[in-house]
This record gives C-alpha cells, sequence and structure tokens, in this order.
C-alpha cells in the first residue's frame, strides 16, 4: 500500500534553532515529491517539487532534499513566521498520464521569539 | 500572481441537502482536482478531471458526489446528498499537465453539515 509518514508531529522550535523535518514513503514508483506549507484554515502553499534521489531545492531558510526513501526539509534559523503545518505529499501516476497525491499527516512547526 | 479561488469560504448546510462548492482554477491549467481534509486528518484526494471527464476518483467519491465544470473558468464538486461525515475543508487545485506537474490549491471551503 502506498504510504507517506512524516515526523515528527509536532515539533517546538526556539528562534534561530535550525532543524529538520523527515517525510519517508513506500510507494510503486516514485515520480515526485511536493512540500507544501500549510496555515490554519488555509490550502496547501507550494514550496518544492523534487523528481529524483540527490536532488535538493533552496527558498530562503527552507532546503528539501530527497532520497529513494525519504525527503527532509531542512530549516535553518527559523523565525516566528516560518511556524505553520509542513506538508509532503507524493506523486502517483496513471496510465493517460494522470496522477494523483497522496500527503502525509504533516509536522506542525511552532517557532518561538 | 495566478492563484485558485474558492467559494464560498464557508458553507453551513443541513443533512441531506445538496451542496455546490464553486472553484476557478490558475487561467491556463488544464487538469482539476479536488481533495479534502476531515479536521485533524490528513488532505485525501477525491478526484481528477481533464477535458471535461474524471481521470481518476479514489472510493470517497462515490454516487453522491459529481464534479463539472460548467463553463470555461468554473469547475465545481456537488454532494447530492450530505451527511455528517462530509463535513471538512474541500480543497480545489489545478495544474498545467497531468504528469508530475505542480498542482497550486485554493483557500479551500469549509463545509460544515448539522
Amino acid at each position: 500500500e502506498d504510504q507517506v509518514t512524516q515526523s515528527p508531529e509536532a515539533l517546538r522550535l526556539q528562534e534561530g534553532e535550525s532543524s529538520s523535518l523527515n517525510c519517508s514513503y513506500t510507494v510503486s514508483g516514485l515520480r515526485g515529491l511536493f512540500w507544501y506549507r500549510q496555515d490554519p484554515g488555509k490550502g496547501p502553499e507550494f514550496l518544492f517539487t523534487l523528481y529524483s534521489a540527490g536532488e535538493e531545492k533552496e527558498k530562503e531558510r527552507l532546503k528539501a532534499t530527497l532520497t529513494k526513501k525519504e525527503s527532509f526539509l531542512h530549516i535553518t534559523a527559523p523565525k516566528p513566521e516560518d511556524s505553520a503545518t509542513y506538508l509532503c505529499a507524493v506523486v502517483l501516476m496513471f496510465s493517460g498520464g494522470y496522477n494523483k497525491l497522496i500527503f502525509g499527516a504533516g509536522t506542525r512547526l511552532a517557532v518561538h521569539p | 500572481e495566478p492563484e485558485v479561488t474558492q467559494t464560498p469560504s464557508h458553507q453551513v448546510t443541513q443533512m441531506g441537502q445538496e451542496v455546490i462548492l464553486r472553484c476557478v482554477p490558475i487561467s491556463n491549467h488544464l487538469y482539476f482536482y479536488w481533495y479534502r481534509q476531515i479536521l485533524g486528518q490528513k488532505v485525501e484526494f477525491l478526484v481528477s478531471f481533464y477535458n471535461n471527464e474524471i481521470s481518476e476518483k479514489s472510493e470517497i467519491f462515490d454516487d453522491q458526489f459529481s464534479v463539472e465544470r460548467p463553463d470555461g473558468s468554473n469547475f465545481t464538486l456537488k454532494i447530492r446528498s450530505t451527511k455528517l461525515e462530509d463535513s471538512a475543508m474541500y480543497f480545489c487545485a489545478s495544474s498545467v499537465s497531468g504528469s508530475t506537474d505542480t498542482q497550486y490549491f485554493g483557500p479551500g471551503t469549509r463545509l460544515t453539515v448539522l
């Protein structure tokens, strides 16, 4: 069964305290992995797409990496405005080119001043 | 920057009533999706839609659900007879292509079934 697991469920950091979030997956043939940020009561906001093992993407204080079994979202020197739930999703492909996303449960990040 | 929009932001309905949730995808996107998120749970895929046809649907998307693109801009999700367990956030998403292209999400409609 295709599955996406994120850890930890919740993470509390002090401002400036760097850390990493994990997304592990068991899917039949990974075609892509997305990271989204979700604020309470809002829709997922796109952050990164990763397609192959070894790939890395960066945006401000965030850096996403991908291996054959997991992805990490590294947060360097976080600020309170980075507080949100971070979602990982893998792309499942179907014949005909259609796809759907399978989401993990997310990591709730709280950054305190 | 183009974005996906959804209306209404909050819909309250009585059990058994029909509801229609509306979405305007990004204008040059060709693939459209609905997802839902029950409070405190994962975002779950409901259906994908391309070229005026459903291309994939989940087991959640039963006969009570339907989707339609009634004109060149709107994409709708209809729930024929709502149940208490349909209470959730419903997100519309769109992408340029159906491969591994990024799906961009709308702000969601919170559906409350009483």
